[in-house]
């Protein structure tokens, strides 16, 4: 299996343009995850699914913020409009059941000016 | 809230020596991961720890968890350069549920040195 695979890898953008990041997980997954990483903040889960289906989206920062799984190989997580404070590295995850190891994509690395 | 704070935050070893990272939480919780991150590269699964007392090995890595105090520690022995990284454990916050809920600590950056 290719393992968890995001894109773009890299995004630059301007303030208050959409942004829409892609996820495929690894096949026969039934849980996604979105994380968010910054100095600041650290590693921070923003919302995950189960089945397809949004468990718990309390990390989504705000209203700007939506994450959608229409099947059960393809998420995005879309911003908009996006601010310079959304600038960070955006992981998706995958794990098959909730209690074992996520396998995290290589991140998209988002730059908003 | 679960806390999860690991100490130390920065590392320095030198080569052959051993060391403990130690990872503590602040809610009762029976799931806890340790995971490590390349500089500018993605997560890393090192160890999962589902039960009070499991311990696990991996080379030069042992990672054990104590869900009465709330602890983990991942212990390095005799570090090579290799295993200079940012080490992170992860606690799942459904206590009980099996969702992968995951509260990360803030990560050890462990540097090896000859």
């Amino acid at each position: 299996d290719a393992g968890v695979i995001q894109s773009p890898r890299h995004e630059v953008t301007e303030m208050g343009q959409e942004v829409t990041l892609r996820c495929k997980p690894i096949s026969g997954h039934d849980y996604l995850f979105w994380y968010r990483q910054t100095m600041m903040r650290g590693l921070e889960l923003l919302i995950y699914f189960n089945n397809n289906v949004p468990i718990d989206d309390s990390g989504m920062p705000e209203d700007r913020f939506s994450a959608k799984m229409p099947n059960a190989s393809f998420s995005t997580l879309k911003i908009q409009p996006s601010e310079p404070r959304d600038s960070a590295v955006y992981f998706c995850a995958s794990s098959f059941r909730g209690y074992n190891e996520q396998f995290f994509g290589p991140g998209t690395r988002l730059t908003v000016l | 809230e679960l806390k999860v704070e690991q100490n130390p935050l920065f590392l320095s070893m030198q080569e052959g020596k051993n060391y403990t990272i130690y990872c503590n939480y602040s809610t009762t919780s029976d799931r806890l991961y340790w995971y490590r991150q390349d500089p500018g590269k993605s997560l890393e699964s090192l160890f999962v720890l589902l039960s009070n007392g499991a311990v696990k090995q991996e080379g030069r890595l042992m990672a054990s968890l104590d869900t009465k105090a709330r602890l983990s520690t991942l212990h390095i022995t005799a570090a090579v350069h290799d295993l200079s990284a940012t080490y992170f454990c992860a606690v799942d916050m459904t206590y009980g549920g099996s969702q992968g809920n995951l509260i990360f600590g803030k990560g050890t950056k462990l540097s090896v040195k000859p």
